[in-house]
């Protein structure tokens, strides 16, 4: 159990135009979902954290109208690049927890974002 | 807040030697600990986890760790590593009880033949 998935795997795009990346909890419900960005050979760095049915909270230094996040269910989240430029390429991890279980995130595979 | 150091950014190590990955913590109040470990290209998956009681946690694919609340420390192990270990493992790690979970910088296992 505790499956996270995400959608799509990879991206490619062209400078400019919005990108969005899914994260479902496959089989279990999620209240808070967390947003990663990982640059190569470096650790993650916490974007947001999303709670369903609520605004995203957003760590100091990301840009809100850039990484919208949308918490729609219990098992989806979605984070979209809007205005995607090249230093926006990354990998893109999202984590959730489970509602009865607080102190442990399960982690998506990653989405590997290039924008040309 | 908290924070955490892991002392190595690359261990290299032969096929079926044991192996440690340091990593120490700083926090003011109590703290769970995590180990994940991360394929490339691909998510982070939970080896183990320090929530309380038995400071020797036991996770899976033979890897072990122990608080050390004295030294504030909470290395990971194995016995005798193998190829499949090759990987990049982060420490964690989150105030009890708390939200946000910190990541370590990572330390990359290499295995060698």
């Amino acid at each position: 159990g505790a499956v996270v998935s995400q959608h799509p795997s990879w991206v490619i795009c062209k400078s400019g135009t919005s990108v969005k990346i899914e994260c479902r909890s496959l089989d279990f419900q999620a209240t808070t979902m967390f947003w990663y960005r990982q640059f190569p050979k470096q650790s993650l760095m916490l974007m947001a954290t999303s709670n369903e049915g609520s605004k995203a909270t957003y760590e100091q230094g990301v840009e809100k109208d850039k990484f919208l996040i949308n918490h729609a269910s219990l098992t989806l989240s979605t984070l979209t690049v809007t205005s995607a430029h090249p230093e926006d390429s990354s990998f893109y991890i999202c984590s959730a927890r489970r509602v009865a279980e607080t102190d442990t995130q399960y982690f998506g595979p990653g989405t590997r974002l290039t924008v040309l | 807040a908290q924070s955490v150091t892991q002392l190595d950014s690359q261990v290299p190590v032969f096929e079926e030697a044991p192996v440690e990955l340091r990593c120490n913590y700083s926090s003011s109040v109590s703290v769970y600990l995590f180990w994940y470990v991360q394929y490339p290209n691909q998510g982070l998956q939970l080896l183990l986890k320090y929530l309380s009681g038995s400071t020797l946690v036991k996770g899976i694919n033979g890897f072990e760790a122990e608080f050390n609340k004295s030294q504030t420390s909470f290395h990971l192990r194995k016995p005798s590593v193998h190829i499949s270990d090759t990987a990049e493992y982060f420490c964690a790690v989150s105030a009890a009880g708390g939200f946000k979970t910190i990541f370590g910088a990572g330390t990359r296992l290499f295995v060698k033949a």
